[in-house]
């Protein structure tokens, strides 16, 4: 039973460049969660969706982070127009969101350089 | 501001004895605690969670006790391994329609032989 997949793992991009960070669930579980951990920081949440839906976008930047669930496909994270501040490690959750389960569980990270 | 805090950064312990890692919270209104261990270069791995309306909960070597009014909870690992050195990450969450995770800064443990 493959765990939460995350690709590409190390990713690098110069100034001004897009970023695109895919990730697949855990078989079965359909609500995805996006996590940023910037250097010697605990993990911040971005955002909370569910197949189509935004379900909450509360810690995204206003303006050049987009995310996406798709019906079919992985979920993306897209970071337009990168800045040396955006460097950080990008990690998606998932769970199955039944009665009494909270869980998430991880995937291994996208590490994005800006350069 | 800091919802859920792991107030030390590192805890050493000799191998077979007693780690105990701390985390304090603000927000009474949290439903749920979580536990996640995460090695460099790896992402967190679920290790044990708590209700609100619980006081202990117990898995194998890790059992994680809650204190609601003090706002505090910790994890204690009985007995210690090396295998178990890797920084220790606290979250808490509510109900409702988001299952956000607010998260502590870590607690780097390093069990030595």
């Amino acid at each position: 039973n493959a765990g939460v997949m995350q690709n590409p793992r190390h990713l690098v991009r110069r100034r001004g460049q897009e970023a695109r960070l895919r990730c697949s669930p855990m078989k079965g579980h359909s609500h995805v969660y996006w996590y940023r951990q910037l250097p010697e920081e605990g993990l911040k949440f971005m955002v909370y969706l569910q197949k189509e839906n935004i379900i909450d976008e509360s810690g995204m930047p206003k303006e050049r982070f987009s995310a996406e669930f798709p019906k079919e496909g992985p979920s993306i994270l897209r970071i337009q127009q990168v800045v040396r501040g955006d460097s950080a490690a990008y990690f998606c959750a998932s769970s199955p969101r039944t009665s009494g389960s909270y869980e998430q569980y991880f995937g291994p990270g996208t590490r994005l350089t800006v350069t | 501001d800091q919802q859920v805090k792991q107030n030390s950064p590192s805890l050493s312990v000799q191998e077979g004895r007693i780690s105990i890692l701390n985390c304090d919270y603000t927000n009474s209104m949290f439903d749920y605690f979580l536990w996640y261990k995460k090695y460099p270069a790896e992402g967190p791995t679920f290790l044990i969670s708590i209700s609100s309306i619980k006081d202990k909960n117990e898995d194998g070597r890790f059992t994680v006790f809650l204190n609601k009014s003090a706002k505090h909870l910790s994890l204690h690992i009985v007995p210690s391994q090396p295998g178990d050195s890797a920084v220790y990450f606290c979250a808490a969450g509510k109900g409702g329609a988001t299952n956000k995770l607010i998260f502590g800064t870590g607690t780097l443990l390093a069990v030595q032989p």
